[in-house]
């Protein structure tokens, strides 16, 4: 089992449309979740974190976190041509060797016109 | 202005040869990261360290070598037991201690095998 797994896409959804990306992470000890947004041959970037259980709500964006069940979501609402990109969701969990950030394999999204 | 700073942009290694990735960073951060990326794919990790004079292995470590002589630097060595290196490498870096805090990316270093 891979230790945070996500939807590998491409997700398509409509300009306007809300897009719902989900991922799940396998080290119950995880402490802190984030999400980042890479558009092609670019470095990532952040868009939200949250290590709280429950919703964070940042303009468009709203994280959701499930430590029950392991799974954290990230919602893009209006969503614009301009939020293509890959998002990962990336995992933080203390381990013998101490911090550890493991990502996933990331979920394209397609907003189309 | 903090950062990190990764260096070459772009790199071509010849068969055999083993290469050093740069990776340097002012924001005096402890832990630092390297990560794999291929087409299409998320990142793996490859090594990381919390502390000076200290790293782990990630999940895909073999035909990788790293250091960490100084907090500011992680260079990371792609030997010639690395068969497949042609990939996009990032490095990144967090302080620690604290559980909301993102990491940090350096540019990526796309390394090609001539």
């Amino acid at each position: 089992q891979k230790e945070v797994e996500q939807n590998s896409g491409p997700l398509s959804v409509p300009e306007g449309a809300i897009a719902s990306l989900n991922c799940t992470y396998s080290d119950r000890g995880s402490q802190s979740f984030f999400w980042y947004r890479q558009y092609s041959g670019k470095s990532p970037e952040l868009i939200m974190f949250i290590y709280s259980n429950g919703d964070k709500e940042d303009g468009r964006f709203t994280a959701q976190l499930n430590k029950a069940s392991q799974y954290v979501s990230l919602l893009i609402r209006d969503s614009q041509p301009s939020d293509s990109a890959t998002y990962l969701c990336a995992v933080r969990a203390l381990t013998g060797g101490g911090n550890k950030l493991t990502f996933g394999t990331g979920t394209q999204l397609k907003v189309e016109l | 202005d903090g950062g990190i700073t990764q260096s070459p942009k772009y790199l071509f290694r010849k068969e055999g040869q083993n290469v050093t990735l740069s990776c340097e960073q002012n924001l005096n951060h402890d832990a630092m990261y390297w990560y794999r990326q291929d087409p299409g794919q998320g990142l793996r990790l490859i090594y990381y360290s919390q502390i000076v004079n200290d790293f782990q292995k990630g999940d895909i470590a073999e035909g990788y070598s790293v250091s960490r002589e100084k907090k500011e630097s992680f260079p990371l060595t792609v030997t010639s037991a690395q068969k497949n290196p042609t990939a996009f490498y990032l490095c990144a870096s967090t302080p620690q201690g604290r559980r909301n805090t993102e990491a940090f990316f350096g540019q990526g270093t796309r390394l090609t095998v001539v």
